[in-house]
C-alpha cells in the first residue's frame, strides 16, 4: 500500500541555519505530495504541495521538489527562524483519491 | 471566516461507553474527512464524505466506528463500546469540491479522546 517515511526527529537548529527534512514515499501511479505543518496550539495547515514530477512547491521560504526518480519530497529552507518551530508532516494522496496518507511527523525546534 | 470547529475539545470516557464527536466544516465545503492521530504519529485516515454520502470508509478500523453527515454539513463520528486503544486525537478536515484532485484540506483543532 501507499506509505510515507519521514526523517526521524526531533530536529534542533539555531536561528538562520539551513534546514532539510527528508521525506520518501511509496505509491502506485502519480500521487500528489504535500507538506503540512502544526504550530504549537494550532491545527494542521497546508504548507506547500506539488502535483506532478519535477514540480516545486514553495511557501514562507520553504521549498520541496517532487522527485519521481528517487520517490522523494524533501523540505528545505535556507534560513530558519524561531517562529518555524513546529511539527512538520509529509503526506501524499493517490491519483484520483482524496484521503491523505501521512508520515509520522518531524518536530523542529529553532533556538535563538 | 470561521474555520473547521470540533466539539468537544476533550472527552474522557470509560471503557465500554458510547461517544459522539462532532465536526462543523467550513461553510460551503462539500468534502469532509475524519482522521485519527495517536501520540507521536501522523494522522490516519478514517472516512471521507462527499456531500451526505460516505465516498470512502476504508479507514474505519472496525464496526464499532460509524460516521454520518445527514445534511451535507455537520458530521458526527460515533464510537460504540469504546476501548482503551481508541484513545487518540480525532481530527476533522474539510475541503471544496474534490474534482480535479489535490485540493487543500483545512483541519480542525481536534477532539482528544481518552478511554479509561
Amino acid at each position: 500500500g501507499n506509505s510515507v517515511t519521514q526523517m526521524e526527529g526531533p530536529v534542533t537548529l539555531s536561528e538562520e541555519a539551513f534546514l532539510t527534512i527528508n521525506c520518501t514515499y511509496t505509491a502506485t501511479g502519480y500521487p500528489s505530495l504535500f507538506w503540512y505543518v502544526q504550530y504549537p496550539g494550532e491545527g494542521l495547515q497546508l504548507l506547500l504541495k506539488a502535483t506532478k514530477a519535477d514540480d516545486k512547491g514553495s511557501n514562507k521560504g520553504f521549498e520541496a521538489t517532487y522527485r519521481k526518480e528517487t520517490t522523494s519530497f524533501h523540505l528545505e529552507k535556507g534560513s530558519v527562524q524561531v517562529s518555524d518551530s513546529a511539527v512538520y508532516f509529509c503526506a501524499l494522496s493517490e491519483q484520483g483519491a482524496q484521503k491523505l496518507v501521512f508520515g509520522q511527523g518531524t518536530r523542529l525546534t529553532i533556538n535563538p | 471566516g470561521a474555520g473547521v470547529s470540533q466539539t468537544p475539545s476533550n472527552k474522557v470516557t470509560e471503557k465500554g461507553k458510547y461517544v459522539e464527536l462532532r465536526c462543523d466544516p467550513i461553510s460551503g465545503h462539500t468534502a469532509l474527512y475524519w482522521y485519527r492521530q495517536s501520540l507521536g504519529q501522523g494522522p490516519e485516515f478514517l472516512i471521507y464524505f462527499q456531500g451526505t454520502g460516505a465516498a470512502d470508509d476504508s479507514g474505519l478500523p472496525n464496526d464499532r466506528f460509524f460516521a454520518v453527515r445527514p445534511e451535507g454539513s455537520v458530521s458526527t463520528l460515533k464510537i460504540q463500546r469504546t476501548e482503551r486503544g481508541d484513545s487518540a486525537v480525532y481530527l476533522c478536515a474539510s475541503s471544496l469540491s474534490t474534482s480535479g484532485g489535490a485540493v487543500e484540506q483545512f483541519f480542525g483543532p481536534g477532539t482528544r479522546l481518552t478511554v479509561l
